[in-house]
């Protein structure tokens, strides 16, 4: 079976364009998690869903982030205006059920000059 | 503040010699998770642990719980140059599934 799918793996921008990430989450979880991995900060939750639904955002760093899952096989991490202190690593992770086990994707390098 | 504390942050070994990486917490986690995540990839979990001071084993890896669940450990025996990558430690507030991340150990086991 296939793993989280992200898309895509690496996204170079100038500061001030937008950005969107995707996630194809594993067939049948019903928990999607968006982090932020820095060196400085590690890996950081910004928002997770439980079928569909947004649950906790208050992770998102400020409005420029905001996410979509318009169904249960997709979901979007859009930054815009994007800033230098956007470019981390952003994965997406899924799990099934109330489970302790996360699913995490490759990963997208985002790099904002 | 950084809920999970891990130590060392970098560790550099040669092939064949043991090591032990901390996570530590002053909160009480109903579950601790270890996770590796090498270079390019996505965490990929190891073990949860979930009962004050239990050990679990995952052939050359050791596990433990600190019996107030505030804290755990990971001993590694023989490092192999596979072993090479990030460590980190996630652990669930009690009643929550929703892990908090440590920063990590970084890991290189040189041949």
């Amino acid at each position: 079976d296939a793993g989280v799918i992200q898309s895509p793996r690496h996204e170079v921008t100038e500061m001030g364009q937008e950005v969107t990430l995707r996630c194809k989450p594993i067939s049948g979880h019903d928990y999607l998690f968006w982090y932020r991995q820095t060196m400085m900060r590690g890996l950081e939750l910004l928002i997770y869903f439980n079928n569909n639904v947004p649950i906790d955002d208050s992770g998102m760093p400020e409005d420029r982030f905001s996410a979509k899952m318009p169904n249960a096989s997709f979901s979007t991490l859009k930054i815009q205006p994007s800033e230098p202190r956007d470019s981390a690593v952003y994965f997406c992770a899924s799990r099934q059920g109330q489970s302790y086990e996360q699913y995490f994707g490759p990963g997208t390098r985002l790099t904002v000059t | 503040t950084q809920l999970l504390e891990q130590s060392p942050q970098f560790l550099s070994i040669q092939e064949g010699e043991n090591l032990t990486v901390y996570c530590n917490s002053s909160s009480v986690f109903s579950s601790l998770q270890w996770y590796r995540q090498e270079p390019g990839e996505g965490p990929v979990l190891l073990v949860t642990v979930v009962t004050g001071g239990e050990v679990k084993k995952l052939k050359r890896l050791t596990f433990q719980f600190g019996d107030a669940r505030k804290d755990s450990s990971l001993h590694i025996t023989a490092a192999q140059p596979g072993d090479t990558g990030l460590y980190l430690c996630a652990g669930a507030p009690g009643g929550s599934y929703i892990p908090t991340f440590g920063r990590g150990t970084s890991l290189i086991v040189h041949p």
